[in-house]
């Protein structure tokens, strides 16, 4: 099973400023990795997949980098509706598996 | 707008069967571009991820909990559903179901919250 790091748990930060996620797998994913965004109460909304990709809608001040088994999503300057938690997520073809990291939440 | 929907009994007791149904609105679930599966959330924990199937029927696991889980799809009546047997306290949560394109889940339900009590 591919083991998924988030690190830090918290990041307490002030809107305008930046944040930058980090996220580790135990081995390769070829970079079908996605980042989630979950508020309280709601189901997670989909920001990056394919490492890099933004999902439709999501504003340009969330990007996403990484290769391998290291990757980083960067919020260039925090809005009061980006606080939330934030997961990772990979996909692996072999064995055929789906796991998530544990999160970030992401306060002021 | 593709809408998905859970749908099922939100208290079960323990040993029993947790039975939960998908119904997806707006689009097609024989569409051979996505998987369609199921995540829980326990209150105030993170999210992880049961099952996925295809469209054919074809279903791989969380093999952490592949001896009890059942997954199935309809598509004359366009949903899917989740069993999980031997359910425990443990099984409490908030139960979505979602797509997946590729390597992401793109779209989700609301969630529901199944508890498992007696």
């Amino acid at each position: 099973e591919i083991v998924l790091t988030q690190s830090p748990a918290t990041l307490s930060l002030s809107p305008g400023e930046r944040a930058t996620l980090s996220c580790r797998a135990s081995q390769s994913v070829n970079n079908y990795l996605a980042w989630y965004q979950q508020k309280p109460g709601q189901a997670p909304r989909l920001l990056i997949y394919d490492a890099s990709n933004r999902a439709t809608g999501i504003p340009a001040r969330f990007s996403g980098s990484g290769s391998g088994t290291d990757f980083t999503l960067t919020i260039t300057s925090l809005e009061p509706e980006d606080f939330a938690v934030y997961y990772c997520q990979q996909r692996s073809s072999w064995p055929p598996e789906v796991t998530f990291g544990p999160g970030t939440k992401v306060d002021i | 707008q593709l809408q998905l929907l859970e749908s099922g009994p939100r208290l079960v007791k323990p040993s029993e069967t947790l039975s939960l149904t998908c119904t997806v609105s707006g689009g097609s679930i024989s569409n051979n571009n996505y998987y369609w599966g199921w995540i829980r959330q326990p209150p105030g924990k993170g999210l992880e991820w049961i099952g996925s199937i295809f469209y054919s029927g074809s279903t791989y696991f969380n093999q952490s909990l592949k001896s009890r889980v059942t997954l199935s799809i309809d598509t004359s009546r366009n949903h899917f559903s989740l069993k999980l047997s031997s359910v425990t306290a443990a099984d409490t949560a908030v139960y979505y179901c979602a797509r997946r394109l590729s390597g992401s889940w793109n779209s989700w339900g609301q969630g529901t919250l199944v508890t498992v009590s007696s």
